[in-house]
């Protein structure tokens, strides 16, 4: 069975560009998270969806990240427009339904805000 | 607000001894989970072990065990034999209970400890 994957896997982009990344969670996984490690710090927690809803978006920092997630599958996070201190590794991460379950993770996206 | 800390940016082991990654939190629920997650070089994050607040055993899995002492909110991870593989950095985290109605299940990290192998 298939991990969770991202797209793309490094992106270096220059301020005030738009970036998207893409994630698809493990099949069956109604739960989709997008976390955040700005270098040397803490993972930090960006939303969560079920399904296509948004069940949590208490950690998105600002408006310029737009999560999406139509038709309850795959999840995109844009960055219009990108600032430097956007750089950092976005992971996203999925789960079982059910509210005990272990979170999955992708291998992340290496975003260089220039 | 729930915090996770990890003391120990970097340690290193000779391989086959054991060497222990420390964790503490802090917290006002009774009841939580905590996990250590590993991510080896360039390759993605993959669950270690789990450790449910209300079970008072350790959580064990093969070499990788758990200190996991409540009332100090310590959350210590021992890894015996090491192995070369186990080379990686390892966080640990934090998530509070679920709740019917969905609230959310966040993890809250800590900001890791790189693991060096030493042959």
């Amino acid at each position: 069975e298939a991990g969770v994957t991202q797209f793309p896997s490094h992106s270096v982009i220059e301020k005030g560009q738009t970036v998207t990344l893409r994630c698809d969670p493990i099949s069956g996984h109604d739960n989709l998270y997008w976390y955040r490690r700005v270098m040397g710090k803490e993972i930090k927690f960006l939303l969560h969806f079920v399904k296509e809803s948004k069940q949590d978006e208490s950690g998105m920092p600002n408006n310029r990240f737009l999560a999406e997630r139509t038709g309850g599958t795959y999840s995109t996070l844009k960055v219009q427009p990108a600032e430097l201190e956007d750089s950092g590794v976005y992971f996203c991460a999925s789960s079982l339904p059910q509210n005990k379950e272990t979170q999955y993770f992708g291998p992340g996206t290496r975003l260089l805000v220039l | 607000a729930q915090t996770v800390t990890q003391s120990q940016p970097e340690m290193s082991v000779q391989e086959a001894e054991t060497v222990t990654l420390s964790c503490t939190y802090d917290t006002s629920e009774s009841d939580y989970y905590l996990f250590w997650y590993k991510q080896p070089p360039s390759r993605q994050m993959i669950l270690v072990i789990r450790q449910e607040a209300y079970k008072q055993q350790n959580a064990t899995e093969n070499r990788f065990s758990v200190n996991f002492q409540k009332a100090a909110k310590s959350f210590s991870l021992k890894i015996s034999d090491s192995q070369l593989g186990d080379a990686a950095m390892y966080f640990c985290a934090y998530r509070s209970p679920p709740f019917y109605g969905g609230a959310t299940n966040k993890l809250i990290f800590g900001t890791g400890t790189l693991l060096a192998v030493q042959p």
